[in-house]
C-alpha cells in the first residue's frame, strides 16, 4: 500500500513553544490529507482536512490558530502547533488520501507524540 | 449525524480461538465502512473494506460483511494468532457528505498462546 512518514516521531518541548509536525506521502501524491489527534484508550478525533494550495477546514471546536495547517504541495503537509500547553500533549496522527475524490480510503503516517512540559 | 459503535475492549483470547469484534453505525447516506488495525507502537493500516451494501471484505483471514439491514459491520477471524495482537478500529467513511473518516473508540486485542 501507499506509504505515509511523520516526522518527528516524538518531541518533548516546554510550554509556550511552538512544534512543526511533517507529513509526507512517499510514493502518491495526495491532494487530500488529513490531521487526527488520539489520546489514549481513545479513538481517533479528526481535527481538520487539508487540500494542497488551500486553506485547511477544521473541525468544530478545533482552534485554527493554535493548529496550523499548512499543505504546500501534494506530498507534504504540516502542522504547527502553537505556544504549545500540556493540554495539547497527545498522539498526532496523519493520512493522505491518493483519490481526487477525497474521503475515501486513507493511509495513515506512524504517529507523532507530542509531550509539552 | 454519522456515527460508529464498537464493542468495549480489551478482548483477551487464546490462541486459535474466534474473534468477532462488533460494530455499527448511522449513517444519513451511503457510507463505505472499514476495520483499520494498529498494531503497538506502529500507525494505523487499512485491513479491509466493503464499499456497498452486502459487499464482504477479506485479508489475512479477518472478513466483515456490510450489512445494511442491521447496520452492522462486524469483523470476524476463525483462528486468531498472537500476532493479531493489537487495536481495532471501525470507521465509515460518508463521501455523499462530504465527510472524512469517522472511527469507532477502537477495541484492544489480546491473544496469548
Amino acid at each position: 500500500g501507499a506509504v505515509v512518514s511523520q516526522h518527528p516521531s516524538r518531541v518533548i518541548c516546554k510550554s509556550g513553544t511552538s512544534v512543526k509536525i511533517e507529513c509526507r506521502s512517499l510514493d502518491f501524491q495526495a491532494t487530500t490529507m488529513f490531521w487526527y489527534r488520539q489520546f489514549p484508550k481513545q479513538s481517533l478525533m479528526l481535527m481538520a482536512t487539508s487540500n494542497e494550495g488551500s486553506k485547511a477546514t477544521y473541525e468544530q471546536g478545533v482552534e485554527k490558530d493554535k493548529f496550523l495547517i499548512n499543505h504546500a504541495s501534494l506530498t507534504l503537509s504540516t502542522l504547527t502547533v502553537t505556544s504549545a500547553h500540556p493540554e495539547d500533549s497527545s498522539f498526532y496522527i496523519c493520512s493522505g488520501d491518493p483519490s481526487s475524490g477525497g474521503a475515501n480510503e486513507q493511509f495513515f503516517g506512524p504517529g507523532t507524540r507530542l509531550t509539552v512540559l | 449525524g454519522n456515527s460508529v459503535t464498537q464493542m468495549e475492549g480489551p478482548v483477551t483470547l487464546s490462541e486459535e480461538a474466534f474473534l468477532t469484534i462488533n460494530c455499527t453505525y448511522t449513517a444519513t447516506g451511503y457510507p463505505s465502512l472499514f476495520w483499520y488495525v494498529q498494531y503497538p507502537g506502529e500507525g494505523l493500516q487499512l485491513l479491509l473494506k466493503a464499499t456497498k451494501a452486502d459487499d464482504k471484505g477479506s485479508n489475512k483471514g479477518f472478513e466483515a460483511t456490510y450489512r445494511k439491514e442491521t447496520t452492522s459491520f462486524h469483523l470476524e477471524k476463525g483462528s486468531v494468532q498472537v500476532s493479531d495482537s493489537a487495536v481495532y478500529f471501525c470507521a465509515l467513511s460518508d463521501v455523499s457528505a462530504g465527510t472524512a473518516l469517522i472511527f469507532g473508540k477502537g477495541t484492544t486485542l489480546s491473544v496469548s498462546s
